[in-house]
């Protein structure tokens, strides 16, 4: 079946830097463009960024352009996230998402799979 | 404060019908982007319920509908039952933002 899991949170310190992977299973990952999206605890849904199903368009939210890189190996079936410069405000669970419709990033795509999560807690 | 404005809390007995309204203005809802909505049952990931507006995933019950008119969108649900119990948001795009945008979400409760 189709399936994201997401991997890669932990604990780090301020300033510090993660790797998060979002290994993709059961769709022809290459031609899906695929989000990442977080939500922090008790708290609602942010979006954070945005990888085109070839890697060739990538945007990000507000509050991580700069810090945040998203990168996908298709020949892996994996989504990646290297979050640099973390914060405490980035505490969250980070999920992977894929869009419903294969080829570019279109803006009224819809979230139709999500992987289970993986927390990311900055703390000093 | 979310770009897309949902009331926090809506309740409702068993069998009734409650609605969640999802408020945005002409640079998302109000635009040409669909809105669409998910369910987050207690510890797990958000699912999609209602896609394109109107439109349900295979699996999701008829008991589910949406819909959208001017800035403002519409998520309801008949027939109320105890696993309705959830958060749900509704989601679009914001041009002004350059950025996918979420409601704040609705805790669903059924008494």
């Amino acid at each position: 079946q189709v399936q994201l899991v997401e991997s890669g949170g932990g604990v780090v310190q301020p300033g510090g830097s993660l790797r998060l992977s979002c290994a993709a299973s059961g769709f022809t990952f290459s031609a899906y463009t695929v989000h990442w999206v977080r939500q922090t605890p008790g708290k609602g849904l942010e979006w954070v960024a945005v990888g085109s199903y070839d890697g060739s368009y990538k945007y990000y939210g507000d509050s991580v352009k700069g810090r945040f890189t998203i990168s996908r190996d298709n020949s892996k079936n994996t989504l990646n996230l290297q979050m640099n410069s973390l914060r405490v405000e980035d505490t969250a669970m980070y999920y992977c998402a894929k869009v419903n419709h294969g080829g570019n990033i279109d803006r009224s795509d819809a979230f139709d799979v999500w992987g289970q999560g993986t927390m990311v807690t900055v703390s000093p | 404060q979310s770009v897309l404005t949902q009331p926090p809390s809506v309740s409702g007995a068993p069998g009734q019908r409650v609605t969640i309204s999802c408020t945005g203005g002409r640079s998302n809802i109000g635009s040409t982007y669909d809105v669409h909505w998910y369910q987050q049952l207690p510890g797990t990931a958000p699912k999609l319920l209602i896609y394109g507006n109107t439109n349900r995933p295979s699996g999701v019950p008829d008991r589910f509908s949406g819909s959208k008119s001017g800035t403002s969108a519409s998520l309801a649900i008949s027939g109320l039952q105890a696993d309705d119990e959830a958060d749900y948001y509704c989601q679009s795009y914001d041009s002004s933002l350059s950025s996918w945008v979420f409601g704040g979400g609705t805790k669903v409760t059924v008494l």
